[in-house]
């Protein structure tokens, strides 16, 4: 069946560093990507989608980028800071009752 | 700027006990979804409607019961509460098919 699976936390980084949060996933069809983040005691909320194959999703300068060849959609940014601390979650959606299905969630910590 | 309202946003059931999640939506967004979250995993899908009258199965529907009688609300049931459904709650809902979907703050709920 469709699985996702996205690299295990947490993640500690600096002010300023450079953030990859991998992401891979396992499709019969073409899938719909999707990364979502989840602030403490908050719901998830999306933060970037690529629908097919080669498109890049971009949001609050974090980008990933669709690749089908290697089944992945992995979580980019060039410079984080304390606010993107959170938990992100990769998903992806095959059929058309947009059901997602999820990895287990990597969470991030930004330490000044 | 409502979105999708959940309550309670926390409860204690014991073993056996039943209740009622309630989730409101004021988008008027044809599909609505419950998630469960348990802890360091991804959301699984429980229920999931495309439409007033119409409920789906998702990926761990045993223990629980929906109904989608308006287009607003979707409440899940459980029924016999067990340990094992010891979790966070998430309601979402989006408009169709390829649309973004919005989730709710959460219910934490304990069963002891």
């Amino acid at each position: 069946g469709n699985s996702v699976t996205q690299m295990e936390g947490p993640v500690t980084l600096s002010e300023e560093a450079f953030l990859t949060i991998n992401c891979t996933y396992t499709a019969t069809g073409y899938p719909s990507l999707f990364w979502y983040v989840q602030y403490p005691g908050e719901g998830l909320q999306l933060l970037l989608k690529a629908t097919k194959a080669d498109d890049k999703g971009s949001n609050k300068g974090f980008e990933a980028t669709y690749r089908k060849e290697t089944t992945s959609f992995h979580l980019e940014k060039g410079s984080v800071q304390v606010s993107d601390s959170a938990v992100y979650f990769c998903a992806l959606s095959e059929d058309g009752y947009n059901k997602l299905i999820f990895g287990a969630g990597t969470r991030l910590a930004v330490h000044p | 700027n409502a979105g999708v309202t959940q309550t309670p946003k926390f409860r204690i059931l014991k073993i056996g006990q039943s209740m009622t999640l309630q989730c409101a939506q004021d988008m008027n967004h044809n599909y609505m979804y419950w998630y469960r979250q348990d802890p360091g995993m991804g959301l699984k899908l429980i229920y999931y409607s495309v439409g007033a009258g119409i409920t789906d199965k998702g990926e761990v529907p045993n223990g629980y019961n929906v109904s989608r009688s308006t287009t607003e609300d979707f409440p899940l049931r459980l029924e016999l509460a067990a340990p094992s459904q010891t979790s966070v709650y998430f309601c979402a809902s989006s408009r169709g098919w390829g649309n973004t979907i919005y989730f709710g703050e959460g219910s934490w709920l304990t069963v002891v």
